[in-house]
């Protein structure tokens, strides 16, 4: 069975200090993984994803993200933190291995950007 | 405008009824799910369909039905037998190819009362 672990509950960093926010997944063939964020009261917003290739991907507002294979992560990462990108952060995977769409989702991370 | 639209955004049902919360797309989506979302559990799956008239369910089924008569439309009901209800149930869609992400809908606050 997939799933996804985001280890940190929240996270607190300062505007124009880089932040990092972890992911680990777990499948049983390659993974597809895809980092959402989610502002109070409102659906998710598609950020970014890992299909293949570059190990480093490219998202929406400034976010990249970094898939290591060995380590089974794909932490989120953004050089320069604003106060708008407070939000909570969901990590996802998709193990077409399993032989479904079915996306699975981490805990979500609470990313606080401290003034 | 594209999207999936959820109605309605705050609903409130008294214990014992059941409820249908609505879920359209105009995406041409064959894939569509119900996540439920409560403080701490992020996303947990409840139904998701890939095609018409087939729906399987996801982690915590018990208490809901969906139905998929049309490909746009994906209704969820939670029923009475369903006993804790409270949450906030999202809505996503998708095209079946494993590389494409998930849409949502701004979700349905249930309370009941």
């Amino acid at each position: 069975a997939q799933s996804v672990a985001q280890p940190e509950d929240q996270v607190n960093v300062a505007e124009g200090n880089p932040l990092t926010v972890k992911c680990t997944y777990s499948v049983s063939g390659n993974p597809y993984l895809f980092w959402y964020v989610q502002y109070p009261n409102r659906g998710l917003q598609f950020l970014l994803k890992y299909i293949t290739g570059d190990n480093l991907v490219k998202g929406s507002y400034g976010f990249e993200a970094e898939f290591n294979k060995s380590q089974t992560s794909f932490h989120l990462k953004k050089p320069s933190a604003l106060v708008s990108d407070s939000a909570l952060y969901f990590c996802a995977v998709r193990d077409l291995g399993a032989g479904s769409y079915q996306l699975t989702f981490g805990k979500g991370t609470k990313l606080s950007v401290i003034p | 405008d594209g999207g999936i639209t959820q109605s309605p955004k705050y609903l409130f049902r008294k214990e014992g009824q059941n409820v249908t919360l609505s879920c359209e797309q105009n995406l041409n989506h064959d894939a569509m799910y119900w996540y439920r979302q409560d403080p701490g559990q992020g996303l947990r799956l409840i139904y998701y369909s890939q095609i018409v008239n087939d729906f399987q369910k996801g982690d915590i089924a018990e208490g809901y039905s969906v139905s998929r008569e049309k490909k746009e439309s994906f209704p969820l009901t939670v029923t009475s037998a369903q006993k804790n209800p409270t949450a906030f149930y999202l809505c996503a869609s998708s095209v079946l190819q494993g590389s494409t992400e998930a849409f949502f809908g701004q979700g349905t606050r249930l309370t009941v009362v």
